[in-house]
């Protein structure tokens, strides 16, 4: 049974570039969340996916938008690249509001050049 | 802002020894509050997690304890062995079948956890 899975698992970026995240949610998952991991900090919430649509957003700009696709898998998309962009982007599933299924990716380490 | 203080920063320990992590939260409006483990290069790994109306839970080595009157629980690691070396979150979360509608983890910045042989 595969977990979350997320590609790529590296990138590098130059300011001011655009760049899209995926992710596949575990089998049986219908919800998406990302979240922004700078370089020892705990994750930061982005936003939730649910039903296609963003549920729920975090404190961040508008240069961080997503999509999630009929078969639940989402990408996150960030514009306008910033040096502080620079984190490990990390994708977590669950079934819809339960808490305890709450699974995370192994990310995908951005840097930002 | 950080809505859950956790500490220490960084911890080491012998083989065996028992370590402790503290978190502390503002917010009373949570009820679930989850611990997980991360090594290096991977995302966190739910632990072990706890609901305010249980002052304690164990599953194996790991003990949780919850303090709700002084908004604090903590995590025990019994017996640790080089093996638990890795970085620990504590995290809170909404009842969301409460209808509270908050459906983010909010997290604490990390304790690092070295278990010495």
């Amino acid at each position: 049974d595969a977990g979350v899975t997320q590609s790529p698992t590296h990138l590098i970026k130059t300011r001011g570039q655009q760049v899209t995240l995926r992710c596949s949610p575990k089998s049986g998952h219908d919800t998406v969340s990302w979240y922004q991991q700078a370089l020892g900090q705990g994750p930061q919430f982005i936003f939730q996916y649910y039903e296609e649509e963003e549920r729920q957003r975090g404190n961040f700009p508008d240069r961080f938008s997503g999509h999630q696709f009929p078969n639940y898998s989402s990408e996150l998309n960030v514009n306008a690249l910033l040096l502080g962009d620079s984190a490990l982007y990390l994708c977590a599933s669950s079934y819809d509001r339960e808490w305890y299924g709450y699974t995370f990716g192994s990310g995908t380490r951005l840097t930002v050049v | 802002q950080q809505q859950v203080k956790q500490s220490p920063q960084s911890l080491i320990v012998q083989k065996g020894g028992i370590p402790i992590i503290n978190c502390a939260y503002e917010n009373t409006a949570f009820d679930y509050f989850p611990w997980y483990q991360q090594f290096p290069g991977k995302g966190p790994a739910l632990l072990i997690a706890i609901r305010p109306d249980v002052s304690e839970k164990k599953e194996g080595r790991f003990t949780i304890s919850f303090n709700k009157s002084a908004k604090q629980f903590s995590l025990h690691i019994m017996d640790s062995q080089p093996g638990d070396s890795a970085t620990y979150f504590c995290a809170k979360g909404a009842d969301t079948y409460s209808g509270a509608g908050s459906y983010q983890l909010t997290f604490g910045k990390g304790t690092k956890l070295s278990v010495i042989p």
